[in-house]
């Protein structure tokens, strides 16, 4: 199994720009959420999903759009880039179902705009 | 909404030395507590965890404790190596609610 894949692993944005991280998992788990990990701040909640087509905000939703059509995949919308979103991005899954409710991580997607 | 804080926000210690991290967390219904380990240019990975009708789990060198009236939770590291270094996060959730709040992290680095 993959796990959870992210991609791009790293991209550069001008400001204004617009973009779409990638996360797709291959383990049929219900739950997704996309973080932000900045420096002393450590990892913090932008969106999350308990299945297809449900989707609410965490702590830091602004700036970004989510949509959960399958199962499998949870993409992050950036509408239009700003030097603040520049960031680590980690996607994760999880599921009720596993013995523990242990997130799964992406290995990351290293943001910077410019 | 739940608040996890976590101390220290970083730690040495000598290899062999134990380590200890500690959080507290806000929301009475949370009830269950991982904790998870980062090493540099990876994501996090699930070293442990623990369910609020548990007060200790031990595994190997790492074990956590649970006190659900104080709201605290600890990591306890016995014997610490280097490949212990890593940043540790620690959380709180609802399971049936699943929305992860983390600590803020401590990053440990164990001298050789």
């Amino acid at each position: 199994n993959a796990g959870v894949t992210q991609t791009p692993k790293f991209q550069v944005l001008k400001t204004g720009q617009s973009m779409t991280l990638q996360c797709a998992q291959d383990m049929n788990h219900e739950y997704m959420s996309w973080y932000r990990q900045d420096p002393g701040m450590g990892l913090r909640l932008i969106h999350y999903s308990v299945g297809a087509g449900i989707t609410d905000q965490g702590e830091v939703p602004n700036g970004y759009n989510v949509s959960r059509s399958t199962t499998e995949d949870f993409p992050l919308r950036l509408l239009s880039a700003a030097p603040s979103q520049t960031s680590v991005y980690f996607c994760a899954s999880s599921s009720p179902r596993t013995v523990n409710y242990g997130y799964t991580f992406g290995s990351g997607t290293r943001l910077t705009v410019v | 909404g739940e608040n996890v804080e976590q101390h220290p926000s970083t730690l040495s210690v000598q290899e062999g030395d134990s380590a200890v991290i500690k959080c507290t967390y806000s929301d009475s219904a949370s009830n269950y507590f991982p904790w998870y380990k980062q090493e540099l240019g990876k994501g996090p990975q699930l070293i442990i965890d623990i369910r609020s009708n548990v007060g200790e789990k031990k595994d190997q060198r790492i074990a956590v404790t649970l006190n659900k009236t104080a709201k605290h939770f600890s990591l306890h590291i016995t014997e610490t190596q280097p490949e212990d270094s890593a940043v540790y996060f620690c959380a709180a959730l609802q399971t049936s609610y699943d929305k992860v709040i983390f600590g803020p992290g401590t990053s440990l680095s164990v001298i050789p």
